[in-house]
């Protein structure tokens, strides 16, 4: 599976959008690009994936660039709840891959 | 609540001893993975069951050990603990094989003194 590039940590101001990039430069054509999040100690929880088209739910937006050598996690209006570890992973969807987590960036929203 | 239940929460025991975590997958998902989060390791995947056979493997350690039973809950077995081997230990589960979105328990914290 392709590797990812996060930025360690960020901040961001309760009730503004955090926007948080990723990049994959190396990413196949058959690699999905999922988010999950962790938020202190408790088991990751899923947000969103996405192959190429933007993706949205009830919880982020994700937006892939064209080349899909990039993509950024948009969450509209950040939280004190939405603090936590962003992991941005990129796999192929098929029998025998795994999640594999790097070290995610770290998103602060400050009141 | 992801529908995943992982027991015990929290267990300290002593090095060289064995421990057993265990896990309950959400209603009808086939699938459970297991993950150690360590401070200095991040969170690293062990082991897949699926339907009660082993599918995938991880950097798990000789020492340990997992299985799934009929009733599809898994258990985790590590042994001859070291001081090291002290994290928190994930289970997760998912309806199918892939697993295109996994969902994750609460965790057990082990503390090996």
């Amino acid at each position: 599976d392709a590797k990812t590039t996060q930025p360690t940590s960020m901040d961001c101001a309760e009730g503004r959008a955090a926007n948080l990039p990723c990049n994959h430069s190396t990413i196949s054509g058959n690699e999905y690009v999922y988010w999950y999040r962790q938020i202190h100690s408790q088991g990751p929880q899923y947000i969103i994936h996405g192959l190429k088209n933007n993706e949205t739910n009830e919880m982020a937006s994700l937006i892939i660039t064209e080349d899909r050598k990039s993509s950024t996690l948009i969450l509209p209006h950040a939280t004190l709840r939405d603090t936590a570890v962003y992991y941005c992973i990129v796999r192929v969807y098929s029998t025998g891959n795994q999640f594999y987590f790097g070290t995610g960036t770290s998103l602060t929203v400050i009141p | 609540d992801s529908g995943v239940t992982q027991t015990p929460k929290h267990l300290i025991t002593a090095t060289g001893q064995r421990v057993t975590l265990r896990c309950s997958p959400r209603s009808g998902d086939l699938s459970v993975y297991w993950y150690q989060q360590s401070l200095d390791q991040g969170l690293q995947f062990l082991i897949q069951y699926y339907n009660g056979e082993e599918r995938a493997k991880g950097n798990i350690l000789e020492r340990f050990s997992a299985q799934q039973f009929p009733d599809l809950h898994s258990e985790l077995n590590l042994s001859s603990l070291e001081l090291g081997d002290s994290a928190l230990y994930f289970c997760a589960s998912s309806p199918s094989l892939s697993g295109n979105t996994i969902y994750f328990g609460e965790g057990s914290w082990l503390t090996v003194v």
